[in-house]
């Protein structure tokens, strides 16, 4: 089974701020990955698909990379509207299975 | 609009059985790939299960196989989550989850407002 190993945990920063969280996956998943949002109470949303495609509606300062093994979210300038749970998740083979998560709070 | 309604949750004790159901409407349920997924209190999201359109292909999480059996039944709309052996780790709140596939790849683009299983003696 393919392990997704998500750092940090957790992490504080301010609005206006650039935030990067990586998703490391234990074997090769070619572009097979997939970033959601979850805020509190409310079901996860995707961002990002195939590691670097926006999905649509979602604001631009939000953008994926990687391919293989290491895969990085970015969010360019904090929003207040971006405090919230981001999980990666690998759709390459079954099981699926989806990082720990990284909570961003507001510093 | 698309709808799913999670039902059957509750408390059971350890080596107990619950049988979870989600009601669809609003879409074509025939026409979608359906998954579980579960959050247990705190703490991340867990893949549970999948099921086909049509059920000719079923993937459990490590976790759950061998206890837990996804099936669906097109005519009612429905998909279930037959879950025995619990044990404490599987307390958590349990979803129902639409599946899209299109030029986008996977999308978990529908989420039921989830269900509670406790599983305590």
């Amino acid at each position: 089974d393919i392990q997704m190993t998500q750092s940090p945990s957790s992490l504080s920063a301010s609005v206006g701020d650039r935030v990067t969280i990586t998703c490391r996956a234990s074997q090769g998943i070619r572009n097979d990955l997939d970033w959601y949002q979850q805020k509190p109470g409310k079901a996860p949303k995707r961002l990002i698909y195939t590691a670097s495609s926006l999905q649509r509606g979602v604001p631009s300062r939000f953008s994926g990379s990687g391919s293989g093994t290491e895969f990085t979210l970015t969010i360019s300038s904090l929003q207040p509207e971006d405090f919230a749970t981001y999980y990666c998740l690998q759709h390459n083979s079954y099981p699926r299975t989806f990082g720990q998560g990284t909570k961003v709070e507001i510093k | 609009e698309v709808q799913l309604v999670e039902s059957g949750g509750g408390l059971v004790k350890p080596g107990g059985s619950l049988r979870l159901s989600c009601a669809a409407s609003g879409f074509t349920f025939s026409s979608y790939n359906m998954n579980w997924v579960r959050q247990a209190p705190g703490k991340g999201l867990e893949w549970v299960s999948l099921i086909s359109t049509s059920s000719s292909y079923i993937y459990y999480a490590d976790s759950v196989k061998g206890r837990f059996t996804i099936s669906r039944d097109n005519a009612k709309n429905s998909l279930y989550l037959q879950m025995n052996s619990l044990r404490a780790e599987d307390t958590a709140v349990y979803y129902c989850v639409r599946e899209v596939v299109d030029r986008d790849g996977y999308n978990f683009d529908h989420w039921g407002q989830g269900i509670l299983v406790t599983v305590s003696s």
